[in-house]
């Protein structure tokens, strides 16, 4: 068990709907990372927080968002549903924000999203 | 920009053979590289990590990964591999700011 939790574990819903994926970080953990895991793009950055504040971005699409709440937590946004967005979508924690001098994210368990 | 390669994207060993997982980076500096394991239904785990010193890093489970700068490589080894080991391994480079860029992964088998 890493610590950190994620919401739903699984998650069907139709195309041009939009959901919310929960992720809490393990306790102590400032950063919270958005992944995304799809057979076609294997596992990609989305985005980082780092104590409510957006701190890095990557492969995240406009129709995604993200935010970090003062009890640490995160959500991560993803509307207009399409298709492509059916992945595992992995949030991950770490204590600090600046370097890979500790390098070690710990991973929550995934939220399984199906598009149809 | 910075980029990982596992080029074996199956691998089967028998249970008690020697494992070796590829693994070629391409980044500017001096990287910071690790390898982690999903079992499936699970998230990812730190298997291990290598930072600097000493090119040959122990990790968890009995494995082990060697440092090649030269090779730009990443390899990692366990000498008896366990039925429990079947699992999919990613390397991945470490950026600024604790981003990691995975590579593709390598799915394990394990014949008993």
């Amino acid at each position: 068990d890493s610590g950190v939790t994620q919401t739903p574990k699984h998650l069907i819903t139709a195309t041009g709907q939009r959901v919310t994926l929960r992720c809490s970080p393990r306790s102590g953990d400032l950063s919270v990372y958005w992944y995304q895991q799809s057979l076609d793009q294997g596992l990609q950055f989305l985005i980082q927080y780092y104590n409510g504040e957006e701190r890095a971005k990557g492969n995240i699409l406009e129709r995604f968002s993200a935010q970090q709440f003062p009890d640490l937590h995160s959500e991560l946004n993803l509307s207009s549903l399409e298709l492509g967005d059916s992945a595992l979508y992995f949030c991950a924690s770490s204590v600090g924000d600046r370097g890979v001098g500790t390098g070690e994210l710990f991973f929550g368990e995934g939220s399984r999203l199906t598009v149809l | 920009a910075q980029s990982v390669t596992q080029p074996d994207i199956h691998i089967t060993v028998s249970e008690g053979a020697s494992l070796e997982l590829r693994c070629n980076y391409s980044y500017g500096a001096t990287p910071y590289l690790f390898w982690y394991v999903q079992s499936p239904g699970q998230g990812l785990q730190l298997l291990l990590k290598y930072f600097s010193g000493d090119t040959l890093v122990q990790g968890i489970k009995g494995f082990e990964a060697e440092f090649k700068r030269s090779q730009s490589s990443f390899n990692l080894r366990k000498p008896s591999v366990h039925w429990s080991d079947a699992a999919e391994y990613f390397c991945a480079v470490g950026l600024y700011g604790n981003k990691l860029v995975f590579g593709a992964g390598t799915i394990l088998r394990v014949k008993s």
